[in-house]
């Protein structure tokens, strides 16, 4: 069964300190991974996408990295803002089709 | 600028009514899904549509129906509303759903079944 599992569920950083959000997929076969950010009360935002041959992308202060032979990507937020409190939700998606399949998120709180 | 909005924002209704989510894009997108949120959850697809007259349904399809009609919207009915079906409902859209394109979405419904 294809997955996509996030850790920590949750996280608590105090502003200005970096952070490492990760993401393992079992999704076979691999198309794409995102990284999203919802802020509360919001949809989500797309931050990055990688494919297969890709293995790190950087969007400002957002640098994500993907392994796709262990399956696992990771979010890295450096020099964390308060604005960053948000939760951040990983999305894989196969070949050929809409199967695309949501991590529950990891929900990050950014304190002064 | 082009945007993907939803209406209601929030909805309280009963058990055993029917309900209807409005979702409309600006994009010009062939590509539109429904999708509902609930805690420890990922978001779940409940229906998509690749174009207009064209509807499929996603994981967690049973209770819910959409139709297409033209290009900018895709509402989605709760045909009759359970207290299961309290949840968020976010609409999204994407220039090629074949693969895997960026979806951008609504700002979610949040939708109370009492």
């Amino acid at each position: 069964k294809n997955q996509v599992e996030q850790s920590p569920q949750s996280l608590i950083i105090l502003e200005g300190k970096n952070c490492t959000l990760q993401c393992n997929y079992t999704v076979s076969p691999f198309s794409n991974l995102r990284w999203y950010k919802q802020d509360t009360g919001r949809g989500p935002v797309s931050l990055t996408i990688m494919t297969f041959s890709e293995n790190t992308k950087s969007n400002g202060r957002y640098t994500a990295t993907l392994d796709a032979d262990t399956k696992q990507s990771s979010l890295h937020i450096t020099a964390s803002q308060l604005s960053d409190s948000a939760s951040y939700i990983c999305v894989v998606s196969e070949t050929g089709g809409f199967k695309t399949i949501f991590g529950a998120g990891t929900r990050l709180f950014v304190k002064a | 600028d082009a945007e993907i909005t939803q209406s209601p924002r929030h909805k309280i209704t009963e058990t055993g009514r029917q309900v209807t989510l409005a979702c409309h894009q600006t994009w010009n997108h062939n590509n539109m899904f429904w999708y509902r949120q609930d805690l420890g959850h990922g978001l779940r697809l409940i229906h998509y549509s690749y174009g207009v007259q064209d509807t499929n349904k996603g994981e967690v399809s049973d209770g819910y129906s959409v139709s297409r009609s033209n290009t900018e919207d895709l509402p989605l009915t709760l045909e009759s509303a359970a207290s299961s079906q309290t949840s968020v409902y976010f609409c999204a859209s994407s220039e090629d759903g074949t693969r895997g394109d960026t979806q951008y979405f609504g700002p979610g419904t949040r939708l109370t079944v009492l």
